[in-house]
């Protein structure tokens, strides 16, 4: 049974302050990773995803991947209210498909004015 | 361009009646999944689609649950007989490929009465 396991929060983290969710996989033959936005009552929005070890840069968002420690993470610079949402981490094995991708059920973050 | 579109966005029905909802992927994305999310919970699987492939139907919860895709783009998730533990919101996504990331519709709310 691939596992993929996230803190459900709620993580609460003052404006302007860096928010790090963290994500931890079962499945050593995992190589793609994702991040996915949930505002309530909403879909959820890709945000990240990342297939190499290190870290991987889009604007305020940085995704962290260490396959050997079998985490992947996402940073949130300069936190802003309107990034209060539900984050879900989302893992996929080498041979794709339906059983490949197992989502986590999400931290809920809350960004504090 | 053109995301996902679910159809109806909203739907209530009384318990024991037949539903069918709509999904239009994105144009030339060959996965399509669907998924359902209970209220503060997780996302479930249900069924997923690649191309021409049969169907893996392993998460559908019971045989009242049905769903098809035609021509490889619109797919059709059928619950026949609904129950009141249906109600959710029933989510579907495509993918370009089977480890590309998923890319959501806004979802089908439905409430069994």
């Amino acid at each position: 049974q691939k596992e993929v396991e996230q803190n459900s929060g709620p993580l609460s983290v003052p404006e302007g302050a860096i928010a790090s969710l963290n994500c931890t996989y079962s499945d050593r033959g995992s190589q793609s990773f994702f991040w996915y936005r949930q505002y309530s009552g909403k879909s959820p929005e890709l945000i990240m995803f990342i297939y190499s070890n290190g870290d991987k840069e889009d604007g305020r968002f940085t995704a962290q991947l260490n396959k050997a420690s079998q985490y992947v993470s996402l940073l949130i610079r300069d936190s802003q209210p309107s990034d209060s949402a539900t984050y879900l981490c989302a893992v996929n094995d080498s041979g794709g498909g339906a059983d490949g991708l197992t989502f986590g059920k999400g931290t809920h973050l809350i960004i504090q004015p | 361009g053109a995301g996902v579109s679910q159809s109806p966005s909203n739907k209530v029905t009384e318990k024991g009646k037949d539903v069918e909802l709509r999904c239009d992927p994105i144009s030339g994305h060959t996965a399509l999944y669907w998924y359902r999310q209970s209220l503060g919970q997780g996302l479930e699987f249900l069924i997923y689609f690649q191309g021409n492939s049969a169907p893996d139907k392993s998460g559908l919860p019971s045989d009242r649950f049905s769903a098809e895709r035609t021509g490889g783009s619109v797919s059709t998730l059928t619950i026949q007989r609904t129950q009141q533990e249906d109600s959710a919101v029933y989510l579907c996504a495509s993918s370009l490929a089977e480890n590309s990331p998923l890319h959501f519709g806004n979802g089908t709310r439905l409430t069994v009465t």
